[in-house]
């Protein structure tokens, strides 16, 4: 059965970085796209950007851009989101969510999550 | 940016009575357009996709439609494991955008 495996909570100071694997079992890894979805407490779902691991393309939300850089491990079939300058408003369950592939395309809607990472910003 | 609003922001309703969530794209998406459900304090679970095909092992009460602008999630003879915030969720290009959310109660 596939799954995404995510890994633990982190608590970050402000101005720091993060940096979340989620491992992907189950499928093959490099053809399918891998996003990243934050949701702040309390708050709606809010795409980040997602990486095809096949053809290394990435993808950012302009309100990342810069800030997130979204890596791919085919030899682990792992992928990384890591964020910097973290702010309190980063505060957030962040969920690794993968995207089909049919044919020849890749489609990026998410028929298969990680359960998630909270990572906290505190000072 | 292409935006998504969904309608209502929440609603309550009865046990067996039929629900209806609007989404709304701000421009044509043809039918790229996703469902979830999110239960509280669960991860999000995937619904529909391509504007009304059901994803396999979800319960027959729910339904999509729509194309172009107008999309709408029909959960037919709502049961109290429903409750849930929905969401709507554009894919027509490799920068995917959701809608704010649907709060769903039981009345």
């Amino acid at each position: 059965q596939a799954q995404l495996v995510q890994s633990g909570s982190e608590v970050k100071k402000p101005g720091s970085s993060v940096k979340v694997s989620c491992k992907s079992s189950g499928g093959a890894f490099s053809s399918y796209s891998f996003s990243w979805v934050r949701q702040a407490p309390g708050q709606g779902l809010e795409w980040m950007g997602g990486i095809i691991p096949i053809s290394g393309t990435t993808n950012y939300a302009q309100n990342f851009q810069g800030r997130v850089t979204i890596t791919a491990d085919t030899s682990t079939s792992t992928a990384y989101m890591e964020l910097s300058g973290l702010r309190s408003e980063d505060t957030a369950v962040y969920y690794c969510a993968r995207g089909p592939k049919l044919g020849d395309h890749n489609f990026w809607y998410f028929d298969l999550w990680g359960r998630g990472t909270l990572v906290t910003v505190s000072s | 940016d292409i935006q998504m609003t969904q309608s209502p922001s929440s609603l309550s309703a009865s046990v067996g009575d039929r629900v209806t969530i609007t989404c709304r794209a701000s421009q044509d998406i043809i039918n790229y357009l996703a469902w979830y459900q999110q239960k509280p304090g669960q991860v999000p679970n995937f619904l529909i996709y391509a504007a009304s095909s059901l994803q396999p092992g979800v319960p027959s009460r729910f339904s999509g439609s729509g194309s172009g602008t107008d999309f709408t999630l029909t959960i037919n003879s709502l049961q109290p494991e429903d409750v849930a915030t929905y969401y709507c969720q554009k894919y027509n290009s490799a920068l995917p955008t959701f809608g704010q959310g649907t709060r769903v109660e039981i009345k």
